[in-house]
């Protein structure tokens, strides 16, 4: 699966967009972008994923560059509880397997 | 999303014994299962893919023998730390994937265990 890159720390403000960027230039065709986060001490929880569409659901919403090398997940109105580590992985479709890198950790401030 | 459970949250034991913890998915069948372990501050590391009805899959540096992985069920997947040391108190995540729905893994909650 391609490697992604991601910032290791952002911060917020609370009712603001949050942006957190992902590199993933090696991406192949049949691969997938996924997002999940992880609230302190808790498991992953899923997001959002999407192959080369932007994808919106109740939680996020996904926008992927053309070229399919870079992607921004957006949280449109941050609150307290947004506060996690965001991983993007890439994953090939029918693939089971998932890679967590390090993610990247997003602070939301009042 | 589809719902993973795991069982127990948390647990406390002794060096040298042995602890089963339990991942479940609630609502859809999982012939396969995915065993993970976060130390501090770190991300999650997958230890080994649970396949219903035959062995598991384990990565490369992690214990077979320490580690028993059964998937006896599409529902059930246990992992036994067997002869439990300090160093492999961690953070226990299960996860099962939804082969049926969106291509999705599914994550459980998660079981703290701290070895004495």
């Amino acid at each position: 699966d391609a490697k992604t890159t991601q910032p290791p720390s952002m911060d917020c403000a609370e009712g603001r967009a949050a942006n957190l960027p992902c590199n993933h230039s090696t991406i192949s065709g049949n691969e997938y972008v996924y997002w999940y986060r992880q609230i302190h001490s808790q498991g992953p929880q899923y997001i959002i994923h999407g192959l080369k569409n932007n994808e919106t659901n109740e939680m996020a919403s996904l926008i992927i560059t053309e070229d399919r090398k870079s992607s921004t997940l957006i949280l449109p109105h941050a609150t307290l509880r947004d506060t996690a580590v965001y991983y993007c992985i890439v994953k090939a479709q029918g693939a089971q397997k998932l890679v967590f890198g390090q993610g990247t950790r997003l602070t939301i401030n009042p | 999303g589809a719902v993973v459970s795991q069982h127990p949250s948390w647990v406390i034991c002794k060096s040298g014994t042995s602890v089963k913890i339990e991942c479940r998915s609630l609502d859809f069948q999982a012939t396969t299962m995915f065993w993970y372990r976060q130390f501090p501050k770190q991300s999650l590391m997958l230890m080994a893919t649970s396949n219903e009805g035959s062995k598991a899959t384990y990565e490369q540096g992690v214990e077979k023998d320490k580690f028993l992985i059964n998937h006896a069920s599409l529902t059930l997947s246990t992992l036994t730390v067997t002869s439990a040391h300090p160093e492999d108190s961690s953070f226990y995540i299960c996860s099962a994937f939804n082969s049926g729905g969106t291509d999705t893994q599914y994550f459980g909650p998660g079981t703290r265990l701290t070895v004495l």
